[in-house]
């Protein structure tokens, strides 16, 4: 069982739509956790870092919320654009940059 | 600009013959690490650094030998490929603390 579980593993939604993407993690005690776009055949790049502490952090369109209780966080965007079709991973750290549990991401296609 | 650099970005080799993958960063990170991503089992780290001439296994450590010789290099080592060894490659450096990765554009090795 993969202790970074990511729902839904796709999704199609038109451009201009919002939707959430959902993590749950088994793992414990972390540091923080952070999530990632990635493109088809590239590497992935960093959209927020998220310490225990905290519950939200926006970055543009995307908004990222973390209950460290229910261990879930939440991946929001906002008014989505064609650009925004690519696959979304959500990334435990134990906090030393030593151990990162990748989740399988989400897929994301924006149609037009 | 801030860039991991990998290459090659496409590879088709032999089984049994060596090579390497290169990777450089220009940021002055301590932490570097590769990893290989294959469908439906997500990003997984192969080997990782801490810093000069300290290198650790991750998750996925055989067949693969790397060097930290210095701080900006961290080239993959595959002394003896075998065909399940294909896969995407990525490399990756972060700064100390609960900063992002950034990752290299990718090498997509074939081993026939």
């Amino acid at each position: 069982k993969n202790q970074v579980e990511q729902s839904p593993q796709s999704l199609i939604i038109l451009e201009g739509k919002n939707c959430t993407l959902q993590c749950n993690y088994t793992v414990s005690p972390f540091s923080n956790l952070r999530w990632y776009k990635q493109d088809t055949g590239r590497g992935p790049v960093s959209l927020t870092i998220m310490t225990f502490s905290e519950n939200t952090k926006s970055n543009g369109r995307y908004t990222a919320t973390l209950d460290a209780d229910t261990k879930q966080s939440s991946l929001h965007i906002t008014a989505s654009q064609l650009s925004d079709s690519a696959s979304y991973i959500c990334v435990w750290n134990a906090g030393n940059n030593r151990k990162l549990i990748w989740g399988l991401g989400t897929s994301l296609a924006v149609n037009p | 600009e801030a860039q991991v650099t990998q290459n090659p970005r496409y590879l088709i080799t032999v089984t049994g013959k060596k090579l390497t993958v290169t990777c450089s960063q220009n940021m002055n990170h301590e932490y570097m690490s590769w990893y290989r991503q294959d469908p439906g089992l997500g990003l997984r780290q192969i080997y990782y650094s801490m810093n000069v001439e300290v290198t650790d296994k991750g998750d996925v450590p055989e067949g693969y030998k790397v060097s930290r010789k210095e701080k900006r290099n961290f080239p993959l080592i595959l002394e003896s490929p075998s065909p399940n060894q294909t896969s995407l490659y990525f490399c990756a450096s972060t700064g100390q603390g609960n900063t992002e990765a950034f990752f290299g554009q990718g090498t997509r090795l074939t081993v026939v």
